[in-house]
Parts: structure tokens; C-alpha cells; sequence
């Protein structure tokens, strides 16, 4: 059974970074292609990139310029950093695996809620 | 961007009733299409793939059909343990995106 927890701060400042860790059980991060999505308060759910470990990663263009994603086999975690965040980044996080590269997702974490305020 | 439009944003229905959700695409995504299902608190749950094949483990009660713009997820006999918010996905091209829900609410 593959599953997956975010976890990391719930308020973080504005210009400040966001960082929200992965941990994943059940299977390895070396192995599929990874997510982070993140929905906004009323909005749809946002993609936000994928990866392989290792491998290429693939960014949404609209948030390309601020994120940053990796991984750490030894821990079978992934990390999320999204850089100058501002109040429209307030969202629930949340982690997913892919069945491929542009595919659908099989398994979520649970997410996890970032505010972004002073 | 392709955009997904679903309909509609809230359903009500009773235990037993055949329920229909629809997904519109704003250009044709083949069948490159998944439904999702979503309890408060919980981590969203894959039904339905490529736009009519069951995730393994999923009742038969779910089913989906459609093509190029349009897409319906059916519910045959609505269970209690389906009252949830329901989510359309593309993946024909980067970046996918999904629709912006269909909460389902007990009549």
C-alpha cells in the first residue's frame, strides 16, 4: 500500500520560501514520476510539476520561475520549494504519484494547508 | 491552457438514485481523461482513468464514458459512502488541469 504525507510549516510570510516535504511509503521515490498540486481556497486544484528522480522534472510555466523540486532516496522523501511566495500561494499542498510523465495520479498525500501571511 | 468545466458544482440525490457528472474540455483531449473522488480531510482517490477504465478496487457502480470534449462519471445506485466532491482531470497536454468540482450532497 503507497502512501504519502506532506508535511512542513503552515504559515509562512510573504517574499518569504515555501518548503513542504514528501514522505513516501510503500514504494520508492526512484521509481514513477512524482507530483506536487496545490488548490487554492475555492478554486480547482493546480498542478503544479512532476519528477523523476534523477530524472527531468516538469514545471506548470505559470510557476516555473519559483519552484524547485528534489528528492532524497536515502529517506524516500520529496521536496517542494516555491520561492517570493505571496498571498495568492495560500493553498492545500498536496503530493501525488504519477503513472507517467503528463499522466494521472493513483495515489495522494492527505495535503496539507500553507497560508501565506505576515 | 485546456480548460475543464464541470457540471454541476453541486448535485443533490438520494441513496439509490443514478447519478450523472458531466467534464467539458475547451479543446479535444482524446480519452486522455480521470475522475477523482474527495472526502473532507482525505486525499483524493482515483476512479476512473483514460476516460472509461475503473481503477482497480473501484465498485462497478462507477463508470465513464465521453470523448474529445465532453465526459460524463455515472454513479449506477448512489451508496452512502458516495456523498463526496468529485473531480475531472486532462492529461492530453502540460500543463493538465482539472475541473473545479461537483459536490455531491445527500438530498
Amino acid at each position: 500500500q503507497v502512501q504519502l504525507q506532506e508535511s512542513g510549516p503552515g504559515l509562512v510570510e510573504p517574499s518569504e520560501t515555501l518548503s513542504l516535504t514528501c514522505s513516501v511509503s510503500g514504494d520508492s521515490i526512484s521509481s514513477y514520476y512524482w507530483s506536487w498540486i496545490r488548490r487554492p481556497p475555492g478554486r480547482a486544484l493546480e498542478w503544479i510539476g512532476f519528477m523523476y528522480h534523477n530524472g527531468p522534472t516538469n514545471y506548470n510555466p505559470s510557476l516555473k520561475s519559483r519552484v524547485t523540486f528534489s528528492g532524497d532516496t536515502s529517506k524516500n522523501q520529496l521536496s517542494l520549494r516555491l520561492s517570493s511566495v505571496i498571498a495568492a500561494d495560500t493553498a492545500v499542498y498536496y503530493c501525488a504519484r504519477a503513472r507517467g510523465s503528463g499522466s494521472y495520479f493513483d495515489y495522494w498525500g492527505q495535503g496539507i494547508l500553507v497560508t501565506v501571511s505576515s | 491552457d485546456i480548460h475543464m468545466t464541470q457540471s454541476p458544482s453541486t448535485l443533490s440525490a438520494s441513496v439509490g438514485d443514478r447519478v450523472t457528472i458531466t467534464c467539458r474540455a475547451s479543446q479535444s483531449i482524446s480519452l486522455w481523461l480521470a475522475w477523482y473522488q474527495q472526502k473532507p480531510g482525505r486525499a483524493p482517490k482515483l476512479l476512473i482513468f483514460d476516460a472509461s477504465t475503473l481503477e482497480s478496487g473501484v465498485p462497478s457502480r462507477f463508470s465513464g464514458s465521453g470523448s474529445g470534449t465532453e465526459f460524463t462519471l455515472t454513479i449506477s445506485s448512489l451508496q452512502p459512502d458516495d456523498f463526496a466532491t468529485y473531480y475531472c482531470q486532462h492529461y492530453k497536454t502540460f500543463p493538465c488541469t482539472f475541473g473545479q468540482g461537483t459536490k455531491l450532497q445527500i438530498k
